[in-house]
């Protein structure tokens, strides 16, 4: 079993349709949960970035934790097409210099989302 | 400023053939790391340095060498290449000295094919 799972879809919604991403993952050293968003033929890109459990807005974008039940969600309200990406959630134990977790990030799979006008 | 960046953006070996996939970033970043991305398996980390000098392995390091002579570059060895090692190959840099983030940010990828 992955420490992080994710759909993988494909997900296709209309515009202005509301999105919803999920990952759960088993390792409870799991402090630190990001979404990261990828355009074809590009790098990830950091699109929100969550510590422990709780809710963080940013924009149309809502990214959740709930650390009890291992699981952490993406929202996109307002869908646009160029919200049209592979978003990859991504988690790490600790960012703490030479912690044994410092800076490796495990991710989940990806999903990928077109959003079709 | 020019980011991450990763040289050649695309390559074909053949298999037994040895190769160095080469990033540099600009930002003074202490910490810089090397994954590969391949069809559902998400992104997985191959070896990480957190300083000049300072390299240590990631969750898939086998057929892969690393060095960190210098804090801009970071090199990605393949000794003997194998089909197996057909990716896509991200290297990524984030700042140490910010304890509470983990921004990484990534370079444009190389895409390698080993025949």
């Amino acid at each position: 079993q992955k420490e992080v799972e994710q759909d993988p879809g494909p997900l296709s919604v209309p515009e202005g349709a509301i999105v919803s991403l999920n990952c759960t993952y088993s390792n409870s050293a799991f402090q630190y949960f990001m979404w990261y968003r990828q355009y074809s033929r590009k790098g990830p890109e950091l699109l929100m970035y969550t510590y422990s459990s709780g809710n963080k807005e940013d924009g149309r974008f809502t990214a959740q934790v709930d650390k009890s039940s291992k699981y952490i969600s993406l929202f996109i309200r307002d869908s646009q097409p160029s919200d049209s990406a592979t978003y990859l959630c991504a988690m790490s134990g600790g960012h703490l210099w030479g912690g044994t977790s410092y800076g490796k990030l495990t991710f989940g799979q990806g999903t990928i989302l077109t959003v079709h006008p | 400023n020019a980011g991450v960046t990763q040289t050649p953006k695309f390559q074909v070996l053949k298999t037994g053939q040895s190769m160095t996939l080469q990033c540099a970033q600009d930002m003074n970043h202490e910490y810089m790391s090397w994954y590969r991305q391949d069809p559902g398996m998400g992104l997985r980390l191959i070896h990480y340095s957190v300083g000049a000098g300072i390299t240590d392995q990631g969750e898939v390091p086998n057929g892969y060498n690393v060095s960190r002579s210098t804090t801009e570059d970071f090199p990605l060895r393949l000794l003997s290449a194998a089909p197996s090692q057909t990716s896509v190959y991200f290297c990524a840099s984030r700042d140490s000295g910010r304890a509470h983030t983990d921004t990484q940010y990534f370079g444009p990828g190389t895409r390698l094919t080993v025949l």
